[in-house]
């Protein structure tokens, strides 16, 4: 079974800029969710998409979004780029939008605003 | 004061040795405990995964979860150069707060042969 994929896994934008990121969870995962990683502040909940509604959201600005497709895959969207959103950004998908659920990660796209 | 805590190393030990890896927590809505390894420029890799107060076995990794002290371990046996990595705790809590998993900041180990 193929695990989560994310795309691209490298970016480089400019301060101000937008940028799109994709992910495709594992086949007959209905739940994704987003985190950011960084080096001082570790890896950081985002927001959790199922069955296309955001189910939960952490404490990011609304500069942060996301939407989730019918097949399950989702994107996150970050738009006025500032330098402190270079980061690594994971997602990781499992079957529910549950804690009881494990949750698979893919490789991260790692971001760097400059 | 952060909801999870964890040692964030740099531990250092010689091939074969026993890892203990440490998380304390505040919350105690946290119901689902993990450990996850990530190697340098990866993305986190599910290890362990436990529900209640006990022991969980697996190969040569023990997870252990202590509710009434809100304390998790993991132990890692006959450790080997490529168990070097960053090893992070996670949790999560009820089913009406989703899939949100809290996580340590992560332990970095480093297995020398």
């Amino acid at each position: 079974k193929a695990g989560v994929t994310q795309t691209p896994r490298y970016l480089i934008k400019t301060r101000g800029q937008q940028v799109t990121l994709s992910c495709s969870p594992i086949s007959g995962h209905r739940s994704v969710s987003w985190y950011q990683q960084t080096p001082g502040q570790g890896l950081q909940f985002l927001f959790e998409y199922f069955s296309e509604t955001q189910r939960n959201k952490g404490n990011f600005p609304g500069r942060f979004s996301g939407r989730q497709f019918s097949n399950s895959r989702s994107e996150m969207n970050v738009s006025t780029l500032e330098l402190g959103d270079s980061a690594l950004y994971l997602c990781a998908s499992s079957w529910g939008a549950s804690g009881s659920y494990e949750q698979y990660f893919g490789p991260g796209t790692r971001l760097t605003v400059t | 004061q952060k909801e999870v805590e964890q040692d964030p190393g740099p531990l250092s030990v010689p091939e074969g040795a026993i890892v203990s890896l440490n998380c304390t927590y505040s919350n105690s809505a946290f119901q689902y405990f993990m450990w996850y390894r990530q190697y340098s420029r990866k993305g986190p890799e599910l290890l362990m995964y436990t529900y209640s107060s006990g022991n969980k076995e697996d190969g040569r990794f023990t997870a252990q979860v202590d509710k009434s002290s809100k304390y998790i371990s993991l132990f890692i046996r006959d450790s080997q150069p490529s168990d070097s990595a960053t090893y992070l705790c996670a949790m999560s809590a009820r089913e009406t707060s989703g899939s949100r998993l809290t996580f340590g900041e992560g332990t970095q180990l480093t297995v020398n042969p």
